[in-house]
């Protein structure tokens, strides 16, 4: 069991958009709609921004959006802010009652 | 509000057992799943598994199959997480976070730092 594909690393200026690629195969991303993402800024506990592959939890900015194509899914920050600069997880439901996370993208405001 | 306190961090050497907490409060104890997941020193999350604390149904990540113990009492609202002999590798910051039956953790725990070092 692998873990999920993310980029290392995703730069943008304020105000711009940016997107996380995730990808898995058709064992959980490809299968399920059950991605949730989390930020996770340093030295914190991670926190949960979007469950079942698009959806916002109360209190989360609609900055925020994600979709899913194939075996793969996204998550796209707009109007880039400095607080958005943080390490960004995916995870999938995988089977057999597990999770799988992704390894990771920090997300660097220029 | 949806509160998941865990215990204190833990210094262990290599061998010795270990058993962290996390209390939960401000929800119905029995109606979420409890998950655990890792994080070693500047890497990524890792699932590891999850209980039930009504039923005390347990699952696994193949990963850490065999390698702990997941369980929970209800009575006191409180999951575990266990090591009966621990390595090194085992050193890293462990979250509990409640789960949902379409499987996110929407609330975490502050984290519970374990060292592993002779």
């Amino acid at each position: 069991q692998s873990a999920l594909t993310q980029p290392a690393s995703v730069s943008g200026s304020p105000g711009q958009s940016i997107t996380i690629s995730c990808t898995g195969t058709l064992s959980d991303v490809g299968t399920y709609n059950l991605v949730s993402w989390y930020q996770q800024h340093p030295g914190k506990a991670p926190k949960l921004i979007i469950y079942e592959g698009s959806q916002r939890p109360s209190g989360v900015s609609n900055r925020f959006s994600a979709s899913k194509s194939g075996n793969s899914a996204s998550l796209t920050i707009s109007g880039l802010q400095a607080e958005d600069e943080a390490d960004y997880y995916c995870c999938s439901y995988s089977g057999r009652d597990t999770n799988i996370f992704g390894g990771g993208t920090r997300v660097t405001v220029l | 509000e949806v509160q998941l306190v865990q215990s204190g961090a833990e210094e262990r050497k290599p061998g010795e057992s270990l058993k962290i907490s996390c209390e939960a409060s401000g929800y119905s104890f029995t109606n979420y799943w409890i998950a655990w997941v890792r994080q070693m020193p500047g890497k990524g999350l890792e699932w590891m598994g999850l209980v039930q604390p009504g039923e005390a149904e347990t699952r696994y990540s193949p990963s850490f199959q065999g390698q702990v113990t997941i369980s929970a009492d209800k009575s006191i609202r409180t999951a575990y997480l266990q090591w009966s002999s621990l390595k090194a590798s085992d050193s890293a910051i462990y979250y509990c976070a409640r789960a949902h039956s379409s499987w996110y953790q929407d609330s975490w725990g502050q984290g519970t730092l374990v060292t592993v070092s002779s």
